[in-house]
């Protein structure tokens, strides 16, 4: 596509159920980033996959995420168990994979834990 | 590990002032350096970058140089606009690992 798509767009869930956010990257990026924007905060770093490479996943705040990218293209993240600090917007992001480029963000998936 | 420190918001402004936005950063090796923004309601889409040092990168009036020696990115713009007002990120790029790092945000207001 011609950019970052995630979806859902919005997704409330109940605390203590599980939730697959999905991120479509833009074609032929072999970077994919998982960020997260909690309300009035700075991104948070959580996860970053480069081509085949292990994924770096040192952001992730907990083992209730995990995430995984099938094919070097679309990538789910998954929250179990969620708790209500986990509510944030959820970014993910794409590049070609070199430095000194630039990053394309898709739009976010608004989370809430009720 | 790197990491980017920019000036706390929220900044407000009147319209036709001058903005400064102050973004330092910590890093081994030659990173590039990055400022994003986003718009209320938006998603964050890159402003501008320099990619070694005394680069200046530019954009919508915006302006800012990679200094080394102060390892600096400050953010300038002449006379900032009501639709300048949003969060705007400071960030840099390691060539080696490209994992994007940022600063915490800096969220400013243009009052007409």
């Amino acid at each position: 596509g011609a950019g970052v798509s995630q979806s859902p767009s919005n997704k409330v869930t109940e605390k203590g159920k599980d939730v697959e956010l999905r991120c479509d990257p833009i074609s032929g990026h072999t970077a994919l980033y998982w960020y997260r924007q909690s309300l009035g905060q700075g991104l948070e770093f959580l996860i970053y996959f480069q081509g085949n490479s292990a994924p770096d996943k040192s952001g992730l705040p907990s083992d209730r995420f995990s995430a995984e990218r099938t094919g070097g293209s679309v990538s789910t993240l998954t929250i179990q168990r969620t708790q209500q600090e986990d509510s944030a917007v959820y970014l993910c992001a794409s590049s070609i994979g070199q430095g000194t480029t630039e990053a394309f963000f898709g739009q976010g998936t608004r989370l809430t834990v009720v | 590990g790197d990491s980017v420190t920019q000036m706390e918001g929220p900044v407000t402004l009147s319209e036709e002032a001058f903005l400064t936005i102050n973004c330092t950063y910590t890093a081994t090796g030659y990173p590039s350096l990055f400022w994003y923004v986003q718009y209320p309601g938006e998603g964050l889409q890159l402003l501008l970058k320099a990619t070694k040092a005394d680069d200046k990168g530019s954009n919508k009036g915006f302006e800012a140089t990679y200094r080394k020696e102060t390892t600096s990115f400050h953010l300038e713009k002449g006379s900032v606009q009501v639709s300048d007002s949003a969060v705007y990120f400071c960030a840099l790029n390691q060539a080696a690992g490209n994992k994007l790092t940022f600063g915490g945000g800096t969220r400013v207001l243009v009052k007409p």
